[in-house]
């Protein structure tokens, strides 16, 4: 059983709406790591948090340690928005742990 | 910006040949990382490395190898390519355990 679970696996969404994404793990981490990655194969850090909640531009990312929950919103989707989407959990030393992503399509 | 750059974005092989793959970035990170990507599995962290010429493995080094000899660059070496090494391969920097990664673009390898 992978440590990070990601639900959903897939998700299409209409222009405009408010997306969700979630990350579950199962042991104790120090930081966790929202990543994007677009057709192509490039990732692009999103977020890194330990604690609380980050914002940038339309994207929100949240973490409950007590949980072990994390969450990454998307308001007004647009289909630029559309990749996939990594969650990645840092254990001991610096190594993460990565999640099988959520594939995320916005149609127009 | 950082930047890790990998030498080759598609890369095909012949089964049995030896594979170098590439990896340099640009800011001076001690930690550097060669990760394989494949459908539904995720990455797999298949060798790290903290510093010059150190080493480690990780969750999936077997058939693979590597080389740290300057700080900038980071080299996986598949001795004996199989078919089962068809892949994308990612490498990644980080300046240290506060710090998130910076990925390069990936290659995408196909042994045949």
């Amino acid at each position: 059983k992978n440590e990070v679970e990601q639900s959903p696996q897939n998700l299409t969404a209409q222009e405009g709406e408010f997306i969700t994404i979630n990350c579950s793990y199962s042991v104790g981490i120090s930081a966790l790591h929202w990543l994007q990655q677009h057709p192509g194969g490039g990732i692009v850090s999103l977020f890194m948090l330990s604690s609380g909640k980050k914002k940038h531009g339309r994207l929100i990312a949240t973490i409950n340690i007590q949980e072990k929950h994390s969450s990454l919103h998307i308001t007004a989707s647009h289909p630029r928005d559309s990749a996939v989407y990594i969650c990645a959990v840092r254990r001991a030393g610096n190594q993460f742990y990565f999640g099988t992503g959520t594939s995320l399509t916005v149609i127009p | 910006d950082v930047k890790v750059t990998q030498s080759s974005r598609y890369l095909v092989k012949r089964t049995g040949e030896k594979v170098f793959l590439e990896c340099v970035q640009d800011m001076d990170h001690e930690n550097m990382f060669w990760y394989r990507q494949d459908p539904g599995l995720g990455l797999r962290l298949i060798y790290f490395s903290y510093d010059v010429k150190m080493k480690e493995k990780g969750d999936i080094p077997e058939g693979y190898s590597v080389s740290r000899e300057k700080k900038e660059r980071f080299s996986l070496i598949l001795e004996s390519a199989s078919t089962n090494q068809t892949s994308m391969y990612l490498c990644a920097s980080s300046p240290g355990q506060i710090y998130g990664y910076t990925f390069g673009s990936g290659t995408r390898l196909t042994v045949v």
